[in-house]
């Protein structure tokens, strides 16, 4: 199983460029979250989704937008890059809440997004 | 939002010394998880706690979990260099935020052989 895919890996964008990064889980999973890293702050939520066709702001979601068409993919956008976005994205999902074994977070490899 | 403060932010030893980490909150979790991360790599799962004063052991890894459910502490016995890694503390609230893990701001620990 890949578990958590996402693309691209690396990314260099200009100021106001528009982009959008696609997460893609093969494990059936309902919840699926969309973080980012920055040195010294760990992982900030951006958006997360609780199922198909759902979306919810997390700690960190000015400049950012998601969908979550099909139960599989969570995409995140940026419609205008601006630096302060610069950072590694992680996408992770997990089964759900209150079921045995299913609170864990399985996390992709990352996206290394630069903004100039 | 629920604040995880993780101490110390740095962290680097002799391989076969003992640490200590520590994930410190004002406010209570319903369990709480440590995940390690390896550069380019996302982060890992090592253990969930969930009641007050549990301890969990992982090898030569410790894993305590607060009498209050506030805070944390992960303590490696005799750490060795593939130790070296982020370590994440992350919080699940209880009731209706429990969709939601707050992650800790993370110890960088280096292990020199």
């Amino acid at each position: 199983n890949a578990g958590v895919t996402q693309t691209p890996k690396f990314r260099v964008l200009k100021t106001g460029q528009s982009m959008t990064l696609l997460c893609a889980q093969d494990m059936n999973h309902e919840y699926m979250y969309w973080y980012r890293q920055d040195p010294g702050m760990g992982l900030r939520l951006i958006h997360y989704s609780v199922g198909e066709g759902t979306t919810a702001k997390g700690e960190v979601p000015d400049g950012y937008n998601v969908s979550r068409l099909k139960k599989q993919n969570f995409l995140l956008g940026l419609e205008s890059a601006a630096p302060s976005q610069t950072s590694v994205y992680f996408c992770a999902s997990r089964a759900g809440i209150g079921i045995s074994g299913a609170n864990v977070l399985t996390f992709g490899a990352g996206s290394r997004l630069t903004v100039l | 939002t629920q604040l995880l403060e993780q101490s110390p932010q740095f962290l680097s030893i002799q391989e076969g010394e003992n640490l200590t980490v520590y994930c410190n909150s004002s406010s209570v979790f319903s369990s709480l998880q440590w995940y390690r991360q390896e550069p380019g790599e996302g982060p890992v799962l090592l253990v969930t706690v969930v009641t007050g004063g549990e301890v969990k052991k992982l090898k030569r890894l410790t894993f305590q979990f607060g009498d209050a459910r506030k805070d944390s502490s992960l303590h490696i016995t005799a750490a060795q260099p593939g130790d070296t890694g982020l370590y994440l503390c992350a919080g699940e609230e209880g009731g209706t935020g429990n969709e939601k893990l707050t992650f800790g701001t993370g110890t960088r620990l280096t292990i020199i052989p």
